[in-house]
């Protein structure tokens, strides 16, 4: 069964650098093919990627955001890592973490979610 | 990047009735396209990738055609937990990106 959980601050300030970590069960991103990526929700709006990282350590970003993150994985905990610096008010939103097989990014399993809020 | 227009942004349906969503690309995405649910406080539940594959488990009552620019999501007949966003996302082009959603409710 494969199970994802975010976890990380609920509230940050303008300008600090925001670091999410997905714990998962259920696979193991040494696998060929597997990777897990990073897409956020602000209220109201549209899901939006950010980061994916591959069980080869490839790893693609927003064009948009790419200056400001960073993804990194640790195969043995079975965790992936987020980190988005200078975060701003517009960055408020639920951050998910799912799990994709193969080349075609259509996540079947995510986590529950994480609410950040960026406010002083 | 591309950009995913869905309509009607709120569709009312009564329960039993056929829901028909409508999502569109801003360039081909040929098939990979994918559709997702989603309700309150819950994360997205892949419904239907390739266009108009259904994902495991999924009730035969959801259904996708479509290909390149225009794609439709069809539910048969409304069950009471069918009411829920639903949002179209395209994996052809990277970043991936996603419709704004179309909200299902009850009429």
């Amino acid at each position: 069964q494969i199970t994802l959980k975010e976890s990380g601050p609920t509230l940050v300030k303008p300008t600090q650098t925001l670091t999410l970590t997905c714990t998962f069960s259920g696979f193991s991103l040494s696998t060929n093919g597997v990777s897990v990526g990073w897409i956020r929700q602000p209220p109201g709006k549209a899901l939006e990627w950010l980061a994916l990282i591959y069980w080869d350590d490839e790893k693609r970003f927003s064009p948009s955001l790419e200056s400001r993150l960073t993804i990194t994985k640790d195969t043995y905990k079975n965790q992936v890592v987020l980190t988005m610096s200078n975060m701003d008010p517009v960055d408020t939103a639920t951050y998910y973490c799912a799990h994709n097989v193969g080349i075609a990014l259509r996540p079947g399993y995510w986590g529950q979610g994480t609410r950040v809020t960026v406010s002083s | 990047e591309v950009v995913m227009t869905q309509s009607p942004a709120t569709l009312s349906v009564s329960p039993g009735e056929r829901a028909t969503l409508s999502c569109r690309a801003s360039q081909s995405v040929n098939i990979n396209l994918a559709w997702y649910q989603q309700k309150p406080g819950q994360a997205p539940r892949l419904l239907i990738f390739g266009a108009s594959t259904r994902a495991t488990g999924i009730p035969a009552r959801f259904s996708g055609s479509g290909s390149a620019t225009e794609f439709t999501l069809t539910i048969s007949s409304l069950q009471s937990e069918d009411f829920a966003v639903y949002s179209c996302h395209q994996y052809n082009y990277w970043p991936p990106t996603f419709g704004q959603g179309t909200k299902v409710e009850i009429k």
